[in-house]
Formats: structure tokens, C-alpha cells, sequence
């Protein structure tokens, strides 16, 4: 069974940083591609940024690019989010997931202006 | 980018009757692979979103055989036979055929 289990989220002020972390088992970390995803207070999801199994091709919702960056580290099972120059805009709860297998319970960011 | 749009985006049901909600894509989801990547996800008040649906038909590991998916190219529908009371939620279909992936805006599920 996919289980993936998010970490890192907190209160920041506005321009500080974050990295969060999604630990994973229950499957060959290696071959999936992974995803965060967030969902604002009260709003719909919104896909923040995926990257393939090797770690070789990543890709950035244009509202993060240039300030999120997204790594793993296949040898510890574990996916990253490194969040910078944060923004109000950027309070949400952030997910880890497989998207075809299996979602986290998240992790809440709060950015304070 | 590719729009998704879901219809009803609210759906007042009985206990025991069909749901059907529409999601209809801005482009064909057919990827060049030959598959269709279209969830659907089921979110229930104050938890994470679940996966019901994979590559448009075919039903997650434990999600009982009342949810159904069907659809292709850029037409999409997620059929609940009888609607139980948990499944009271918002209702989500996503691409993932192409990046950025996205999500349509949810579909409310209640129940009358």
C-alpha cells in the first residue's frame, strides 16, 4: 500500500523559506513520478510541481517557478520541496502524491505578510 | 494549458440514487502513448483527496464497484450507482497527460 507522509510545513513570514519533505514507502519509489500539490483555505487543488523518477526532468507551475524547487533522493524514498521568496499567496496545504496511486495527509504552510 | 471543466459544480442527491458528474477537457487527454490520464478524486470534509478513478475507467485498489468512470478524448463522467452518506464530498477530475497538469473546479456532493 502507498504511503506517503508529508513534513516541513509551518508558519514563515513573507520572503522566507521552506523545505518540505514527503517520505515514501509501500512502493518503488524510484519509478514514479512525484507531485506537490496545494489546496488554499476553502479553494480547489492546484498542481505545484512533479518530477520524474530519475530526478531528471522537473517541471513548476508558472505561479513557483524561479522560487520552488523540487528534488528527491531515491536512495531515502524521500521527495522535496524547497520554497523560497514565499508569498501570502502561498498559504495552502501542500500534498505529496503519486497522482495515479496514492496522496499524503499534507502538510500546512502559513505565510504572513 | 488545458481546462478542465466539470459539471454540475453542486449535486444534491438522495440516499440510494445515481450521481453522475461531467468533466469535460479543453483538449483531447489522449497522451502519445495511446493512455488517457484522467482522475477522479474524491475529497470528504477535512481530509486529503483520494484517488477513485485512474486513466479515465478503471477504479482505484479499494474503492467499492458503485463508482464508475467512463469517457474519452475530452469527455469524461464519474457515475455513482446509489449514493451511501459517505460519500458526501467534493468531487475532482484532473489531467495528467500533459504539464501543467490541472483540476477541475469540484462538484459538490449532498445529499438532499
Amino acid at each position: 500500500e502507498v504511503q506517503l507522509l508529508e513534513s516541513g510545513g509551518g508558519l514563515v513570514q513573507s520572503g522566507g523559506s521552506l523545505r518540505l519533505s514527503c517520505a515514501a514507502s509501500g512502493f518503488i519509489f524510484s519509478t514514479y513520478t512525484m507531485t506537490w500539490v496545494r489546496q488554499a483555505p476553502g479553494m480547489g487543488l492546484e498542481w505545484v510541481s512533479s518530477i520524474r523518477g530519475s530526478g531528471d526532468s522537473t517541471f513548476y507551475a508558472d505561479s513557483v517557478k524561479g522560487r520552488f524547487t523540487i528534488s528527491r533522493d531515491n536512495s531515502k524514498n524521500t521527495l522535496y520541496l524547497q520554497m523560497n521568496s514565499l508569498r501570502a499567496e502561498d498559504t495552502a496545504l501542500y500534498y505529496c502524491a503519486t497522482i495515479s496511486s496514492g496522496w499524503g495527509q499534507g502538510t500546512l504552510v502559513i505565510v504572513t505578510s | 494549458d488545458i481546462v478542465m471543466t466539470q459539471t454540475p459544480l453542486s449535486s444534491p442527491v438522495t440516499l440510494g440514487q445515481p450521481a453522475s458528474i461531467s468533466c469535460r477537457s479543453s483538449q483531447s487527454l489522449v497522451h502519445s502513448d495511446g493512455n488517457t490520464y484522467l482522475n477522479w478524486l474524491q475529497q470528504r470534509p477535512g481530509q486529503p483527496p483520494r484517488l477513485l478513478i485512474y486513466k479515465s475507467s478503471n477504479r482505484f485498489s479499494g474503492v467499492p464497484d458503485r463508482f464508475s468512470g467512463s469517457g474519452a478524448g475530452t469527455d469524461f463522467t464519474l457515475k455513482i450507482s446509489r449514493v451511501e452518506a459517505e460519500d458526501v464530498g467534493v468531487y475532482y477530475c484532473m489531467q495528467a497527460t500533459q504539464f501543467p497538469y490541472t483540476f477541475g473546479q469540484g462538484t459538490k456532493l449532498e445529499i438532499k
